[in-house]
């Protein structure tokens, strides 16, 4: 079975910093996909950033990198110059069995001060 | 870019009676799409997996009875919550899976919030 633990239930970051949100997974597929997701209040789920588990590099996005280990199991997300717009709900997420459903982590709520 | 709709955004229904979702992808095809639910303050779990043409797979635990969905054309999905009751209250929130071959994302409606009363 698959599983996606995210043990930070907050976290809090200044305007300008960077943050990072953890997330490990497990599953004993060996083709997999790691995802991020942002979820602001008003309940959208954007998405941020994708990393595949045969990709060598660490996947980029603008502001968020993607910090893959995959030796164990996690795949980090940094957000670089945080901004106030950047505080909602985080998840990550990850895809087996051909690229399809998706198992969601517990999420992680970021919250940006000035 | 992918877009996907829902209908409506939220409805209030009354205890007992039924309630349709419908989720669209509006400029792209969805041979798959998935319908989660969240509950507040909580994480998206994933309730049943739609293909078009076919019946829907249904996670463990999801009453398949209860939760009824219809994947009639390859750019819409609905789900009827039948007989709703107080404790199906909760957004939710379908995704779309393109058909083209390649393609990894998975792009989400804005959700629906349902109230049962």
């Amino acid at each position: 079975a698959q599983k996606i633990t995210q043990t930070q239930p907050g976290m809090f970051v200044q305007e300008k910093e960077a943050v990072t949100l953890d997330c490990t997974y497990d599953t004993s597929d060996p083709s997999y996909g790691l995802f991020w997701y942002k979820q602001p209040s008003s309940g959208e789920m954007i998405f941020l950033i994708y990393q595949g588990s045969y990709d060598q590099q660490n996947a980029t996005e603008g502001r968020y990198s993607l910090n893959f280990q995959k030796a164990r199991k996690s795949a980090n997300l940094v957000i670089s110059a945080s901004q106030l717009g950047d505080s909602a709900m985080y998840f990550c997420a990850m895809s087996t069995t051909g690229f399809q459903k998706l198992v969601f982590g517990t999420g992680t709520r970021l919250l940006v001060s000035p | 870019g992918a877009v996907v709709s829902q209908h409506p955004s939220w409805v209030i229904c009354k205890s007992g009676t039924s309630v349709k979702i419908e989720c669209r992808s509006l400029d792209f095809q969805a041979t798959t799409m998935f319908w989660y639910r969240q509950f507040p303050k909580q994480s998206l779990m994933l309730m049943a997996t739609s293909n078009e043409g076919s019946k829907a797979t249904y996670e463990q635990g999801v009453e398949k009875d209860k939760f009824l969905i219809n994947h009639a054309s390859l750019t819409l999905s609905t789900l009827t919550v039948t007989s709703a009751h107080p404790e199906d209250s909760s957004f939710y929130i379908c995704s779309a899976d393109p058909t083209s071959a390649g393609s990894y994302e998975q792009y989400f409606g804005p959700g629906t919030r349902l109230t049962v009363t």
